[in-house]
């Protein structure tokens, strides 16, 4: 199984603030990479797909960047929605992993 | 607009079996297939398997396989999701989410999530 490995596991920021999330995967995944936010108490929603793709209707504070096995997130300006987990998800192979989530907490 | 609704919250008892149904509205169902994701307490995500809705087919991690069934009622789209010979590593959040095929899969839409308990 490919093992997605995410850092820093929670970190602090204020509303406006830009903070980036990275994920390592155990073996090159090209740009088979997907993000997803989940708030508290909800199911999560996808932000990014293949990497670097802005899913419709996300806001454009979003982006992503990696290929092969290194990838980030960016939040270019922390929302109040925006204090929540973040995944990272690959696509590449089967069985589909997850890494282990990054909480986004308000300073 | 989409909308995957699932069925409530479940106890159970170690041992037995669970099935947990994901009703979606607001598209076309043929055309997508359904994932199953949980999430235990403290977990990370993990995802269960697939159905495609158009044929039938299903495909499982291989840590669930023999303990997980995935079946579909076309007309009234509807999915289930099954896992036997449950044990207290099951309690956890069951989500099912919308499959779509953009550079592997992508989950787009999601049920709001059933939890189950496994509990003597």
């Amino acid at each position: 199984d490919i093992q997605m490995t995410q850092s820093p596991p929670s970190l602090s920021g204020s509303v406006g603030d830009r903070v980036t999330i990275t994920c390592r995967a155990s073996q090159s995944i090209n740009q088979y990479l997907n993000w997803y936010r989940q708030r508290p108490g909800k199911a999560p929603e996808v932000l990014i797909y293949a990497a670097s793709s802005l899913q419709s209707g996300v806001p454009r504070r979003f982006s992503g960047g990696g290929f092969g096995t290194d990838f980030s997130l960016t939040i270019s300006g922390l929302q109040p929605e925006d204090f929540a987990i973040y995944f990272c998800q690959q696509s590449f192979s089967p069985p589909l992993t997850f890494g282990g989530g990054t909480r986004v907490e308000m300073k | 607009q989409v909308e995957h609704v699932q069925s409530g919250a479940e106890v159970k008892k170690p041992g037995a079996s669970v099935k947990v149904s994901c009703e979606a509205s607001g598209y076309n169902f043929r055309a997508f297939g359904i994932h199953w994701v949980r999430q235990a307490p403290g977990q990370r995500l993990e995802w269960m398997g697939w159905i495609n809705i158009d044929n039938g087919n299903t495909e499982f991690s291989q840590k669930f396989q023999g303990r997980i069934t995935i079946t579909r009622n076309t007309p009234a789209s509807i999915v289930y999701m099954e896992l036997s010979t449950l044990r207290s590593e099951d309690t956890a959040i069951y989500y099912c989410a919308r499959g779509v095929r953009s550079s592997g899969w992508l989950f787009d839409h999601w049920g709001q999530g059933t939890l189950v308990t496994v509990s003597s």
